[in-house]
């Protein structure tokens, strides 16, 4: 079954303007992961933030995790066409196996140019 | 380096048929994964392996779902019979260890009539 889910389930905006998706999950976790999936590829890892982490960067990218919330939100600053994809949240829950992800439904991004 | 290495990419076949997918994982991972995707989705875990060894196929339908990882390397996933609800995207992924980043291939989508 899936635990996190993203919000909105569909995002439309032009380049150059920053993109915001949300994601919320049920119960504890150990870590929480952002992945893009474009068109008909596989998944590609974005960033992992760990249950005691706050906000993490990785270039145009910004996390952050509120886990009082149950909630993190992943940034795109400065959007480019090329990050039109679907983005899904991802979450190793504690009590659960190492290495085992649940993931969300996902995020569909389209950027304008 | 390589990636992640699925084939086929597509696969179309008539219920109650077999089929087979087959994954070559990114070199010296020891840790491989076998997810589900239906359509606007996000992926669900079938099975991991660490090496050989299946240590989570909780959610794999064992009735007409089959894996293995012979050696430790190559992996292959096998349905049979196929039913039309198996019709999906087939995700392989590799980890070095259970607890570090997933890297995903392509997918198999089936398709299935």
């Amino acid at each position: 079954s899936q635990q996190g889910e993203e919000d909105p389930q569909a995002l439309s905006i032009q380049e150059g303007e920053n993109a915001t998706m949300n994601c919320s999950y049920k119960t504890s976790i150990n870590n929480l992961q952002w992945y893009r999936q474009n068109s008909g590829r596989g998944l590609v890892h974005l960033i992992l933030i760990r249950s005691n982490e706050r906000e993490k960067h990785s270039g145009r990218l910004r996390v952050t995790l509120d886990t009082s919330k149950k909630s993190s939100s992943l940034l795109i600053t400065a959007s480019r066409a090329a990050d039109t994809a679907s983005y899904f949240c991802a979450t190793n829950d504690r009590g659960s196996t190492l290495g085992r992800l649940y993931f969300g439904r996902g995020t569909q991004l389209t950027v304008w140019p | 380096e390589a990636g992640v290495v699925q084939s086929p990419r597509y696969k179309i076949i008539e219920k109650k048929q077999p089929v087979a997918f087959w994954c070559n994982p990114i070199s010296g991972h020891n840790t491989l994964y076998w997810y589900l995707q239906n359509l606007g989705q996000g992926p669900e875990l079938l099975i991991r392996y660490e090496n050989e060894e299946a240590v989570d196929d909780s959610q794999l339908p064992k009735d007409r779902f089959s894996a293995e990882r012979l050696k430790g390397v190559d992996s292959t996933l096998k349905i049979q019979p196929a039913e039309l609800g198996d019709s999906a995207v087939y995700l392989c992924a590799s980890s070095l260890e259970a607890s570090d980043t997933q890297y995903f291939g392509p997918g198999t989508r089936l398709t299935v009539l």
